[in-house]
């Protein structure tokens, strides 16, 4: 089944303690995304990478980290993560960047940061 | 800058009764527009897409969309809507330079029986 992974589903942690969320898509989607969605602000892109190791800043970049090693992984690193950080990410890849390609969503890691 | 916006945070319908979520555009150029719904728990679901062509666009569970360029729109409608349809909406158009989806803030729709 085609789809977008993401580990884990739901993480607690405290305020500087570094978190990977991983992400995987079994597609072959050389594009991939990560969104954060709060509550009246929808969707905001945090990273997104074009290719292997092409990555980019989105428009909230700060506090995150990301990799693309590999095609399939696109992991999303906190290195001292703080409560603002608190949110429902989302991972999501797509065949290009062309227009006719909608976006493929993992189902959510809920982070919760005390 | 491109933008979308949703203006109803919630939009409430009975069983049966047509349902419209709207959202308007600004983009230069031209838009490429796009419908995600999201039920409680799970991730966005890709419902339909307007790249060119028929202004009207059908898509998944009965949705369609209708492309107003003159008015910059680019609401989501089902004639006849389900319970089971209660979700978030949201509307999102392209940004063509970089892949990103820009998002709408959400449409809460609450079909009761």
């Amino acid at each position: 089944e085609a789809q977008v992974t993401q580990n884990p589903r739901y993480l607690i942690t405290v305020t500087g303690k570094k978190l990977t969320v991983t992400c995987s898509q079994n597609m072959n989607h050389e594009y991939m995304s990560w969104y954060r969605q709060d509550p009246g602000l929808g969707l905001r892109q945090i990273y997104y990478s074009m290719n292997v190791e092409v990555t980019d800043k989105g428009d909230v970049p700060e506090g995150y980290k990301v990799s693309r090693k590999e095609k399939r992984n696109f992991p999303l690193i906190l290195e001292s993560p703080s409560p603002n950080q608190t949110s429902l990410y989302f991972c999501a890849s797509s065949q290009r960047t062309d227009k006719n390609s909608p976006l493929h969503f993992g189902n959510g890691t809920r982070l919760t940061v005390t | 800058a491109q933008s979308v916006a949703q203006p109803e945070d919630q939009v409430n319908v009975a069983e049966g009764n047509p349902l419209t979520v709207k959202c308007t555009y600004s983009v230069s150029g031209n838009p490429y527009l796009f419908w995600y719904v999201q039920y409680p728990n799970r991730g966005l679901q890709f419902l339909l897409k307007y790249i060119t062509g028929d202004n009207l666009v059908k898509g998944s569970y009965g949705f369609e969309a209708e492309f107003n360029k003159s008015q910059t729109s680019f609401h989501l409608k089902k004639p006849s809507a389900l319970v089971s349809d209660s979700a978030l909406y949201f509307c999102a158009v392209r940004d063509m330079n970089t892949g990103k989806l820009i998002f709408g803030q959400g449409t809460t729709l609450q079909v009761k029986p």
